[in-house]
């Protein structure tokens, strides 16, 4: 169980084009789920925190206008890189929180590489 | 603020051999304290985790690691290495208050095991 998938799994879009990627929650309802970047060789740097139904919450540094979340069911969100540029390539991991009480751990997804070109 | 700090960011061992891979946490409150494992390409997988009562927690693949408030640690070890773990290791603290819960990553260990 708590299985999470990302979709796609790679993307390769040209500068300027706007990428989405699918973070869903297979066999649990998750009220949070979270956005996280990884650079190479690197750590995950959380980048947005994705509430059920109400906006989402960006760290520090992270541009809302480019990286549009949006978590419309409890089993579903989606990272829309927009405008994207080189700079934007990374892995970008998503996880989720298990919905109601006890919901101290997060269980992520594969992840979705992306490169710009 | 919160952090997590591990202070190898390269790891060789022999297969067969024990592993010790360090983790130091800085939090103000008792923290919840986790251990994850990430192989190339791949998402992360939760090995173990900390909440409360006994600081030896046990994880999956032959896995445990020990709390230890006095020194702010929670070290993950293994008494025999497989040529599978080989991998990139990740401890994190859980920024635990209000809505959130975010998880706050180290910078990894990448464990490289030799025949």
């Amino acid at each position: 169980g708590a299985v999470v998938s990302q979709h796609p799994s790679r993307v390769i879009c040209k500068s300027g084009t706007s990428v989405k990627i699918e973070c869903r929650s297979l066999d649990f309802q998750a009220t949070t789920m979270f956005w996280y970047r990884q650079f190479p060789k690197k750590s995950l740097m959380l980048m947005a925190t994705s509430n059920e139904g109400s906006k989402a919450t960006y760290e520090q540094g992270v541009e809302k206008d480019k990286f549009l979340i949006n978590h419309a069911s409890l089993t579903l969100s989606t990272l829309t890189v927009t405008s994207a540029h080189p700079e934007d390539s990374s892995f970008y991991i998503c996880s989720a929180r298990v919905a109601g009480a006890g919901g101290n751990e997060q269980f992520f997804g594969p992840g979705t590489r992306l490169t710009v070109l | 603020a919160q952090s997590v700090t591990q202070p190898d960011i390269h790891i060789t061992v022999s297969e067969g051999a024990s592993l010790e891979l360090r983790c130091n946490y800085s939090y103000g409150a008792t923290p919840y304290l986790f251990w994850y494992v990430q192989s190339p390409g791949q998402g992360l997988q939760l090995l173990l985790k900390y909440f409360s009562g006994d600081t030896l927690v046990q994880g999956i693949k032959g896995f445990e690691a020990e709390f230890k408030r006095s020194q702010s640690s929670f070290n993950l070890r293994k008494p025999s290495v497989h040529w599978s773990d080989a991998a990139e290791y990740f401890c994190a603290v859980m920024n635990y208050g209000g809505a959130t819960n975010k998880l706050i990553f180290g910078t990894g260990t990448l464990l490289a095991v030799q025949p």
